[in-house]
């Protein structure tokens, strides 16, 4: 099935650095949502954007929903510990009368305490 | 509130056998509930989607006769894994929207073995 490319796959960072991660689509979308995923836990909805060029910011985290609508990136700052998990985009479709989610590959972000 | 749980959260079973995952919304009335399958350290992968009472719509190369999906509640929807295999083994997670938003809220998914 189709998927967003997400860049890049995996991060180390340090606590207190700030991080950067996007998601590249062939495909044009209207909304673009960010999850993060806990292990073994199912993923948890971090921002949501809705229109082109767009820029939200919740806490620590900022995304972007790119002019050409077919991109995005989410920016962390100040990382801690628990921004320990996987980062997944999604892009929402229609199909019928119902709201499809496509994921992205994922970001695996770890974080040296 | 938007709580959806799963259960079990852990199975594991005998090759060729049957096992049943409930999807719940503990506290609103889903409409539309979604099954995704999660390979280890992969994406997830939309399986189907169903509508209370109605047959679930399948994506392309999910066989929906061996990912039995029944929607039979607002509240309640099943995933039945039947003549199960050891690459059937996955994480499967569901999700739900109510009618007064398209936010899909998860589930904290399944984790299923196959022997």
């Amino acid at each position: 099935g189709q998927q967003l490319n997400q860049s890049p796959q995996s991060m180390f960072i340090q606590e207190g650095e700030d991080v950067s991660m996007n998601c590249t689509s062939s495909s044009i979308f209207n909304t673009w949502l960010w999850y993060k995923q806990d292990p073994g836990e199912g993923p948890v909805l971090l921002i949501a954007l809705y229109k082109a060029g767009e820029l939200t910011s919740n806490g620590r985290l900022t995304a972007q929903f790119g002019i050409t609508r077919k991109d995005s990136f989410l920016n962390i700052s100040a990382s801690i510990p628990s921004d320990v998990g996987i980062y997944f985009c999604a892009g929402v479709g229609r199909s019928g009368a119902t709201n499809k989610l496509i994921f992205g590959t994922g970001t695996l972000l770890a974080v040296q305490p | 509130g938007a709580v959806v749980s799963q259960h079990p959260s852990r199975v594991i079973c005998k090759s060729g056998t049957s096992v049943k995952i409930e999807c719940r919304s503990l506290d609103f009335q889903a409409t539309t509930m979604f099954w995704y399958r999660q390979f280890p350290k992969k994406s997830l992968m939309l399986m189907a989607t169903s509508n209370e009472g109605s047959k679930a719509t399948y994506e392309q190369g999910v066989e929906k006769d061996k990912f039995l999906i029944n929607h039979a509640s607002l509240t309640l929807s099943t995933l039945t894994v039947t003549s199960a295999h050891p690459e059937d083994s996955s994480f499967y997670i569901c999700s739900a929207t109510g009618s007064s938003s398209d936010e899909q809220f998860f589930g904290p998914g399944t984790r299923l073995t196959v022997l």
